[in-house]
């Protein structure tokens, strides 16, 4: 079936612009998440969401980031005014049940974005 | 936050078995262990996991010790493709999956 998908999957963008990122979860899993990974860094989590609520949002590294998630399906995150730091891979990941089950997250290929 | 320890870098011969430790020493009784790998410029992909006995899919095997305080993945026969970063998390609270660096894993024709 299909799985995690992404767009774009590559986006160049300019410092002080606002980016907007894509999510397509695997229909029917709750729980979705984002994620960043910083060249030659470990996964960094950014925010949860359970349907189209968003439990946990402490990730997010500050007010300039914000995501939402709609019908319980597709998921934006949203950059504004990007700064050169923010240039990183930015996965999505989705799950069937989320919180309080361990379960499997499975990953999108990411967007790779580049704040010149 | 999740505390595993990995070596940083392995090599393995092509067509030989890949063994790739982790510690995680400070795991708690109901905490899974997870493998994921990630090939360059590619999303994390799912291996396998266990809790407390020895598991096996088509990917790989997990062997976990009767302390739970390491595990070994093992590739059993190592291809060119299995050449990636291979993440061993232990620890999901609230649902965030802690990966750290990893153990980047080269097989060598």
């Amino acid at each position: 079936g299909a799985g995690v998908s992404q767009s774009p999957s590559n986006k160049v963008t300019e410092k002080g612009k606002d980016v907007e990122l894509r999510c397509d979860p695997i229909s029917g899993h709750t729980a979705l998440y984002w994620y960043r990974q910083s060249l030659g860094q470990g996964l960094e989590f950014l925010i949860y969401f359970q349907g189209n609520s968003a439990p946990d949002k402490s990730g997010l590294p500050s007010d300039r980031f914000s995501a939402e998630r709609t019908g319980g399906s597709v998921s934006t995150l949203t950059i504004q005014r990007t700064q050169q730091e923010d240039s990183a891979v930015y996965l999505c990941a989705s799950s069937p049940r989320g919180r309080g089950y361990q379960e499997t997250q499975y990953f999108g290929p990411g967007t790779r974005l580049l704040v010149l | 936050d999740a505390k595993t320890t990995q070596p940083p870098s392995m090599d393995c011969a092509e067509g030989r078995a890949a063994n790739l430790p982790c510690n995680h020493s400070t795991i708690s009784g109901n905490e899974y262990v997870y493998w994921y790998r990630q090939i360059h410029s590619q999303g994390p992909q799912y291996i396998i996991h266990g809790l407390k006995n020895n598991e096996t899919n088509e990917m790989a095997s997990l062997i976990i010790t009767e302390d739970r305080k390491s595990s070994t993945l093992i590739l059993p026969h190592a291809t060119l493709r299995d050449t990636a970063v291979y993440y061993c998390i232990v620890r999901v609270p609230r649902n965030q999956f802690y990966f750290g660096t990893g153990t980047s894993l080269t097989v060598i024709p």
